[in-house]
């Protein structure tokens, strides 16, 4: 099982916004990264750092931390949002690292 | 621009090992760490190892200690990774990535190579 844990799925209507969640205790100590992913194509690093985009990233993906829970926002989710989500940080070991099980978004 | 090519699709009998590759250009190649990720059909991403700059240091998921063997060639600015003992549970496309990193407390993967299926047979 993964350190890290995420919803399954997550549905959003056209234009609205939807928060996707990852919890786990390293969370404490380390920041999660999140990655895209569309089918037949390789993950794509959509947010870094501290809220950080990548160029070509939209601005209306964002992120932040809680405790040990992490979250990407999507603020107005457009029909192309829909994929699969990871998020990945460094695991509680400190010389592994992780990735979440993975959060599949629709787009309704 | 920073790319990564990983090599061919590849078919193998159960009990072979495979040997795949990732040629990194465009950023300085000894500045950086280069992980291995794998993803089953229909399953999520799953983290294997990693490989220091100079190629004189991995860590491995411990799912596969002593079946993994992460090496780079500076030389060719080559990375590779080979799986022994395959079995069907290792049918999966094997991706290279770059770790680029802020601090000690924020590590990120990118870019990320095409991806390399594999399928294992009986």
């Amino acid at each position: 099982s993964s350190e890290l844990t995420q919803d399954p799925a997550v549905s959003v209507a056209l234009g609205q916004t939807v928060r996707i969640t990852c919890q786990g205790d390293n969370l404490r100590s380390y920041s999660a990264t999140w990655y895209q992913q569309r089918p037949g194509q390789a993950p794509l690093l959509v947010i870094y750092g501290d809220n950080n985009r990548p160029s070509g990233i939209p601005d209306r993906f964002s992120t932040s931390r809680s405790g040990n829970t992490a979250s990407l926002t999507i603020t107005g989710a457009q029909a192309e949002d829909e994929a699969d989500y990871y998020c990945y940080s460094r695991a509680s070991s400190a010389i592994h690292w992780v990735f979440g099980g993975g959060t599949r978004l629709t787009v309704l | 621009q920073v790319q990564l090519v990983q090599s061919g699709p590849e078919v193998k009998k159960s009990g072979a090992s495979v040997k795949v590759s990732c040629k990194s250009s465009g950023y300085s190649f000894t500045s950086y760490y280069m992980h291995w990720v794998r993803q089953a059909p229909g399953q999520g991403l799953e983290w294997m190892g990693v490989i220091n700059p100079s190629g004189t240091s991995t860590n491995y998921a411990q799912k596969f200690q002593g079946r993994v063997t992460m090496t780079r060639d500076t030389s060719t600015r080559t990375d590779y990774m080979e799986l022994s003992s395959l079995t069907s549970d290792d049918t999966a496309v094997y991706y290279c990535a770059r770790d680029v990193s802020a601090g000690t407390t924020s590590w990120w993967l990118d870019p990320w190579g095409q991806g390399t299926p594999l399928t294992v047979s009986s």
